[in-house]
């Protein structure tokens, strides 16, 4: 079956613009999770969904960033106004959701992202 | 707080060598551990996990790795590297009973040479 899939595969913008990547999860999976993989920061927990809520935001650098999820399924990570430290590579990953600690995450390809 | 980690950032290893990669964690009860792998420009792929039971995990690709709880450590490894083993390899921790996410180590680059 399909895995997790992330768009765009890369993004390249301007300082001061707005992007928005997007993850499409394995079907069936009801928890949703952003992470972000930088240099010098290794991998960093961003935000987890469990259907389309958000329990933990703890992990979002600032208001600048955002994400939701609609019909528990597809979710999007929108920053705005980019700055440079923002440059990364942009992990999904999903898993079933079932209740309990021991669940497996499976991550998508990434959206990597420069900001100019 | 959880944390894990990686004490070494490179390793080099020779092509039907064996490989052996250090994890380390601190947590506050019984953890539950992954080895996940990343290939140059890919996401990560989960390489074996512990929960409980055995201690010592087997994986795919031909990894295994011990969970020691007196050490903390949850040790990678592999008897015979390929060439296609070249890869930036991860140990992660949790999650915890409220909280579902993972706590990642730095990574160790792995490059096999001929």
């Amino acid at each position: 079956g399909a895995g997790v899939s992330q768009s765009p595969s890369n993004k390249v913008t301007e300082k001061g613009k707005d992007v928005e990547l997007r993850c499409d999860p394995i079907s069936g999976h009801t928890a949703l999770y952003w992470y972000r993989q930088s240099l010098g920061q290794g991998l960093e927990f961003l935000i987890y969904f469990q259907g389309n809520s958000a329990p933990d935001k703890s992990g979002l650098p600032s208001d600048r960033f955002s994400a939701e999820r609609t019909g528990g399924s597809v979710s999007t990570l929108t920053i705005q106004r980019t700055q440079q430290e923002d440059s990364a590579v942009y992990l999904c990953a999903s898993s079933l959701g079932v209740g309990g600690r021991a669940e497996t995450q499976y991550f998508g390809p990434g959206t990597r992202l420069l900001v100019l | 707080a959880q944390s894990v980690t990686q004490p070494d950032i490179h390793i080099t290893v020779s092509e039907g060598a064996s490989l052996e990669l250090r994890c380390n964690y601190s947590y506050g009860a019984t953890p539950y551990l992954f080895w996940y792998v990343q290939s140059p420009g890919q996401g990560l792929q989960l390489l074996l996990k512990y929960f409980s039971g055995d201690t010592l995990v087997q994986g795919i690709k031909g990894f295994e790795a011990e969970f020691k709880r007196s050490q903390s450590s949850f040790n990678l490894r592999k008897p015979s590297v390929h060439w296609s083993d070249a890869a930036e390899y991860f140990c992660a921790v949790g999650p915890r009973s409220n909280d579902y996410k993972l706590s990642f180590g730095a990574g160790t680059t792995v490059t096999v040479r001929a």
